[in-house]
């Protein structure tokens, strides 16, 4: 019964691995989401995929490179992991319709990553 | 930076009490929203205010908007020790496929 779900939810790992966060939502919407939430608990939007096709990649390092094989998927992959790279990393869904206002997201519960 | 601001950044307050927390934001927007996130979880939508709209309620939550000087608050009115969480505003544009998430208030409430 969950909306957004995200594996694994915890993530460690040494600095230069690479590793991915799969994300799955069940709510039949269009848009998802991958957002960076660091130590202070800023969210930050880092892409963003609309039916399948990339919208927004906010100057994220092309170490990570987002994947959605079908409207209901988006993982995440990350190649040559830095230390700066903790964080815990947030999955979102929701549907984009034009001339919609009302369009929450909904929330994974997140991946909390640790690079060593 | 886009990212809109939240204050205060932290708020300690007696079960029973009011919490209000403001956000400001920097772009046009259609809709302003209010997520709350407890300790090690997702954000959880609350409420949805849109830029036409001044004020909207849902149970304990009121939330105002001006759009004239970008700012919104979220009054939580008779607070619980279970409304202990960090509060984040975000605002959305149509067409953009982006919320811009403030930096959030950390709300304690004491029982």
């Amino acid at each position: 019964d969950t909306a957004v779900s995200q594996t694994p939810k915890y993530l460690v790992t040494q600095m230069g691995n690479d590793k991915s966060i799969k994300c799955e939502q069940n709510l039949g919407h269009d848009t998802m989401y991958w957002y960076k939430q660091d130590s202070k608990k800023f969210l930050k939007i880092m892409f963003s995929y609309n039916n399948k096709e990339l919208i927004i990649n906010e100057t994220v390092p092309n170490r990570f490179s987002p994947k959605s094989p079908d409207k209901a998927h988006l993982n995440l992959h990350i190649n040559s992991l830095e230390l700066g790279d903790s964080a815990v990393y947030f999955c979102a869904s929701s549907q984009e319709v034009a001339g919609l206002e009302d369009n929450e997201q909904f929330f994974g519960p997140g991946t909390r990553l640790t690079v060593l | 930076s886009q990212q809109g601001e939240e204050d205060p950044q932290a708020l300690s307050i007696q079960e029973g009490e009011n919490a209000t927390m403001n956000c400001s934001y920097k772009t046009s927007i259609n809709n302003l929203q209010w997520y709350r996130q407890n300790s090690g979880r997702g954000l959880v939508h609350l409420i949805l205010i849109r830029s036409n709209e001044r004020e909207k309620h849902s149970g304990r939550l009121r939330v105002t908007l001006d759009t004239s000087k970008k700012s919104s608050s979220l009054l939580i009115t008779a607070s619980r020790a279970a409304d202990t969480a960090s509060y984040f505003c975000a605002t959305f544009f149509s067409g953009t496929y982006k919320y811009i998430f403030g930096t959030g208030t950390r709300l304690k409430v004491l029982a």
